[in-house]
């Protein structure tokens, strides 16, 4: 089992639609989660940044940490096409495991 | 400030052959790292640096070398490349540990033939 999991899709929505991205761990003892943004043929940069567990709102964006449940979400609402990328999540207590990514398409 | 820069883009290699990989930062940041991706297999972390001088091997060391011999430079060496290291390798950066944001350079796409 790997020790982060996220589906990697793809995702396809229209415009306007709230998206939500999802990842599960399997360690509790994981403190520090991070949601990375990677547009084709790019390198990823970071999106959000949370600390155990809550809330956390950016703009569109929303990260949502449930420590007891081991599982993050990123809600991106009013979905734009600009928004159309992988979106990787990152958790971990100091070294960081990045999961598979979700490739989101955000249909004008 | 350029970021983090990786030369080169775009290489084919065949079986066998070998080749260095340079990353490149002027943030002044202390930790680099490389990763390799993979379809379905997100960003695996290869090798990383906590200094000037100093590598450790992450997730997938097998078959690559590092080196840091200045603090803006982390270079990966392929030995004696493979099919199996066909992938997109990044490079990273970051101001301490992987808590702290990691700065990603545009990728280096390596075909082995």
């Amino acid at each position: 089992q790997k020790e982060v999991e996220q589906d990697p899709g793809p995702l396809s929505v229209p415009e306007g639609a709230i998206v939500s991205l999802n990842c599960t761990y399997s360690n509790s003892a994981f403190q520090y989660f991070m949601w990375y943004r990677q547009y084709s043929r790019k390198g990823p940069e970071l999106l959000m940044y949370t600390y155990s567990s809550g809330n956390k709102e950016d703009g569109r964006f929303t990260a949502q940490v449930d420590k007891s449940s081991k599982y993050i979400s990123l809600f991106i609402r009013d979905s734009q096409p600009s928004d159309s990328a992988t979106y990787l999540c990152a958790i971990g207590d100091g070294d960081m495991r990045f999961g598979a990514g979700t490739r989101l398409t955000v249909k004008p | 400030n350029a970021g983090v820069t990786q030369t080169p883009k775009f290489r084919v290699l065949k079986t066998g052959q070998s080749m260095t990989l340079l990353c490149a930062q002027d943030m002044n940041h202390e930790y680099m790292y490389w990763y390799r991706q993979d379809p379905g297999m997100g960003l695996r972390l290869i090798h990383y640096s906590v200094g000037e001088g100093t590598t450790a091997k992450g997730e997938v060391p097998d078959g690559y070398n590092v080196s840091r011999l200045k603090k803006q430079n982390f270079l990966l060496g392929l030995e004696s490349a493979a099919p199996s290291q066909t992938s997109v390798y990044f490079c990273a950066s970051s101001s301490a540990g992987g808590i702290y944001e990691q700065y990603f350079g545009p990728g280096t796409r390596l075909t082995v033939t």
